[in-house]
Parts: C-alpha cells; structure tokens; sequence
C-alpha cells in the first residue's frame, strides 16, 4: 500500500539555522508530492508541488525541496529558519489510485520548534 | 476571495450524541474533500464530492458517518452517534478542476472531542 514516511515527530532548531524535514513515500510511480505547513489556529498551507521536470523546486517561506528518485524522497529545506516558521509540517503525495479522484496521502507529521 | 470555512472549529460532545461539522468551500469550486486526523496519527482521506455528487467516499470509517453536500454547495458531515475514537481534527478542503495538480485550498479544522 501506498505510505508516506515522515521519520522526524519533533524538530528543534535555533533561529538562522538550517533545516531539513525528511519525507520518504512508498509507491510504484512518481506521485504528485507536496509540502503542507500548519501554524496554529491556520488550516493547511501548501508549501510547494513537484509533479515533474527539475527535481528541485522552490516554494513560498523561502522554503524548497528536492525529489531523489533513487531514494524515494522528498526533503524539506530552508537555509535560515525564522521563528515565524515554528508550525507542523506536512508530507503529502497525489495522483495515487488513479480514477476520478486524486486523494492526498499524508504523513504523520513534524512538528517544528524554533528557539531563540 | 474567501477561503475554506469550517464551522465549529471546537466540539466537545459526549459519548453517544450526535454532531454536525460544517464546511464551505471557495465559491465555484466543484471538488470539496473531508480530511480527518485523529491524535498523532497521519491526515487521512474520507470522501470526495464533485458537486452535489459523492466521487469517492473509500475513506469513510463506518455508516455512522454521513456526508452531503445539498446543492453543491457547502457540506456537513454528520457523526451518529459518536464514539471515542471518533476524536480529532476534521479538515475540509476544495479545489476548482480535479486535484491535486492544481493543489487544494484547505479550512482551518474542527477539532472534535468525544468524551
């Protein structure tokens, strides 16, 4: 069955650091892949889409991914992390059981903790 | 223009009564999609309305679950009657053409508690 693998439950990082979010998805095909941020109290944004073309893709936040076929990933990245970005992140891949619709199938999450 | 709305976004009910979550999609917008995720666990698929019509309901856990979307509108999804692990946050989103490739506009949630 199709899965998405988000390993990282809860991240901390310091303000200005780098970060990374780790997304592994279990499926035959290349999916539709997605980044979904949730802050508090806020539904959930979309972060970024790779459906094909340049592995790399670049999103709103400051925020880009990178699609390795060979290892089945979709990494989150952001060179420096403001506070602002402390929220629970999400992955997601599409286009998975083919027919009339286009279900999303989401990852457990990471939740994101930003220090000083 | 307006987003996703969902109404409640907080429900604490008992055990064995009976709940209603609302949700209005973007105006025009065909498809609207029930999300549920329950404590810790991943975002999961429920149903799929195109229009007034259910494309897809794979994802419903069980009949006491009933979705409609009267008109095409807006939606509501019914629990009756509800159960413990019926607990979580309810996500409602749409999309005008026929995701994900367009992407979806999600709501803010409900977040039901079954006591």
């Amino acid at each position: 069955a199709q899965s998405v693998t988000q390993p990282d439950i809860h991240i901390t990082v310091s303000e200005g650091a780098s970060l990374e979010l780790r997304c592994n998805y279990s499926y035959g095909a290349t999916p539709y892949l997605f980044w979904y941020v949730q802050s508090p109290g806020q539904g959930l944004q979309l972060l970024l889409k790779y459906f094909s073309g340049d592995t790399l893709v670049q999103g709103i936040k400051g925020f880009e991914a990178e699609f390795k076929r060979s290892q089945s990933s979709f990494n989150l990245r952001k060179p420096s992390v403001h506070w602002s970005d402390a929220a629970e992140y999400f992955c997601a891949v599409g286009g998975v059981g083919g027919g009339a619709t286009n279900k999303l199938i989401f990852g457990t999450g990471t939740l994101l903790a930003v220090q000083p | 223009e307006a987003g996703v709305t969902q109404f409640p976004s907080h429900s604490v009910i008992e055990k064995g009564q009976t709940v209603t979550l609302r949700c209005d999609p973007i105006s025009g917008h065909d498809n609207l999609y029930w999300y549920r995720r329950v404590m810790g666990k991943e975002i999961k698929f429920l149903l799929h309305f195109v229009k007034e019509s259910k494309q897809d309901e794979s994802g419903m856990p069980n009949n006491r679950f009933l979705a409609e979307r009267t008109g095409g509108t807006y939606s509501t999804l019914k629990v009756q009657p509800a159960e413990l692990e019926d607990s979580g946050v309810y996500f409602c989103a749409s999309s005008q053409d026929l995701g994900p490739r367009d992407g979806y506009t999600f709501g803010s949630g409900t977040r039901l508690t079954v006591v």
